[in-house]
């Protein structure tokens, strides 16, 4: 089965500071990628995906990650975080032929103003 | 436009109750998925149903879980003889197609006594 990594789970930083969450996974065949983001006392939203083409996708809020394909990974980046960027942030993996999303298990990440 | 509605938000029972909880997905998305998630466990995929097709159980975790998708739309996932180690948020998900961005509800809180 696949897996899915992310590590520094709790990550504190202050505002226009840049921000970068690695997630690795363990699948050797085509996957669709994406990040979702959990907000304080919301439901969980996409971020943003990767599905095939330019591995350097654009999300929402000036967020962005690369597909690597050799490295296994799918890191996010965000150049300067504001305040209200402070949510959980999750990397998932659907693997082809296999539609459940795999979770990694989050990076808190809180941003101080 | 409406998203994935779950009911109840908040459910507190028993040891030992049946509980059933909601999904109503997005009008028109095929794919309906529940997952789970709770503190240590992260988010992990229960069910996935597609169309009319038969749904992929393999990532229940006993025989006393168990889901049903009426008419192509809602769903009850089950939980018989509950346990305290059932207590999470479980969440609902839905995607126009199988592999296609999901959007979650809300979840339901479950907590067992």
């Amino acid at each position: 089965a696949q897996s899915v990594s992310q590590h520094n789970h709790h990550v504190i930083l202050s505002e226009a500071a840049s921000l970068e969450l690695g997630c690795n996974y363990s699948y050797g065949g085509t996957v669709n990628l994406f990040w979702y983001v959990q907000y304080p006392g919301q439901h969980l939203q996409l971020l943003l995906k990767y599905f095939s083409g330019d591995p350097l996708v654009k999300g929402i809020k000036g967020f962005e990650a690369e597909f690597i394909k050799s490295k296994f990974s799918f890191n996010l980046r965000k150049p300067s975080v504001q305040w209200s960027d402070t949510a959980e942030y999750f990397c998932a993996v659907i693997t082809y032929g296999n539609n459940r999303l795999a979770f990694g298990k989050g990076n808190q990440v809180v941003v101080i103003p | 436009g409406a998203g994935v509605s779950q009911s109840p938000s908040n459910k507190v029972t028993e040891k030992g109750k049946d509980v059933e909880l909601r999904c109503d997905p997005i009008s028109g998305h095929t794919a309906l998925y529940w997952y789970r998630q709770s503190l240590g466990q992260g988010l992990e995929f229960l069910i996935y149903f597609q169309g009319n097709s038969a749904p992929d159980k393999s990532g229940l975790p006993s025989d006393r879980f168990s889901a049903e998708r009426t008419g192509g739309s809602v769903s009850t996932l089950t939980i018989q003889r509950t346990q305290q180690e059932d207590s999470a948020v479980y969440l609902c998900a839905s995607s126009p197609e199988g592999n296609q961005p999901q959007h979650f509800g809300d979840g339901t809180r479950l907590s067992i006594l």
